[in-house]
């Protein structure tokens, strides 16, 4: 069975801080790899993809992937008391299946 | 831009009773489609998938159905709600054909069977 494991927290930072969220899975022939933010009581919002090894910045985000190790990871970067979420890593394991981790929650105390 | 509505917001239903859900996209075409369950505290479980009109594939056998009447448009149905039907239903769109499947999702149908 394919899977996309998460520590599930709750992880918490300072503001200013990095968050550091982590995500492995287990089908090796995945080739997409997504993080979602998910507020209490919300529905999910793409935060980032990433489709090759090594880094991704986009703002304060940013993504690494190591396919060998199978093994992803979301870096927030100043961490705000607005990023505290929970944070899904979602996996595409081939066509339409996007299986998705139970999720990281986050906590940033002011 | 690409919008994704789902109604109702929430919903309160007794055991046994019917259920529909809505889902519909807007500023795209023929988008794959999908519906997901999140379980309090749980991760997405993938319901349904749609590639194009009266094209359902299902993921877990249950008593939910689905159909795509529309392109843009995606129904979550059931003749007989259970308790353990309960939770967060989430549709979500992707553009179709090959590519990455980047999922967008709605803003989610809270169901509580009572």
């Amino acid at each position: 069975q394919k899977e996309v494991e998460q520590n599930s927290g709750p992880l918490s930072v300072p503001e200013g801080a990095i968050a550091s969220l982590n995500c492995t899975y287990s089908d090796r022939g995945s080739q997409s790899f997504f993080w979602y933010r998910q507020y209490s009581g919300k529905s999910p919002e793409l935060i980032m993809s990433i489709y090759s090894n090594g880094d991704k910045e986009d703002g304060r985000f940013t993504a690494q992937l190591n396919k060998a190790s199978q093994y992803v990871s979301l870096l927030i970067r100043d961490s705000q008391p607005s990023d505290s979420a929970t944070y899904l890593c979602a996996v595409n394991t081939g066509g339409f299946k996007t299986i998705f981790g139970a999720g990281t929650r986050l906590f940033v105390k002011a | 831009s690409q919008t994704i509505h789902q109604w109702p917001a929430t919903l309160v239903q007794p055991v046994g009773s019917p259920l529909s859900l809505e889902c519909t996209v807007e500023g795209t075409s023929n988008p794959n489609l999908y519906w997901y369950r999140q379980a309090a505290g749980r991760g997405l479980q993938l319901l349904f998938y749609s590639v194009g009109i009266g094209q359902i594939s299902s993921e877990v056998p249950q008593n939910l159905s689905a159909s795509r009447p529309q392109d843009r448009q995606f129904i979550l149905s059931s003749k007989k709600l259970l308790l353990s039907d309960s939770g967060f239903y989430l549709c979500a769109w992707s553009v179709g054909g090959a590519g990455p499947d980047t999922q967008y999702f709605g803003p989610g149908t809270r169901l509580t069977v009572l």
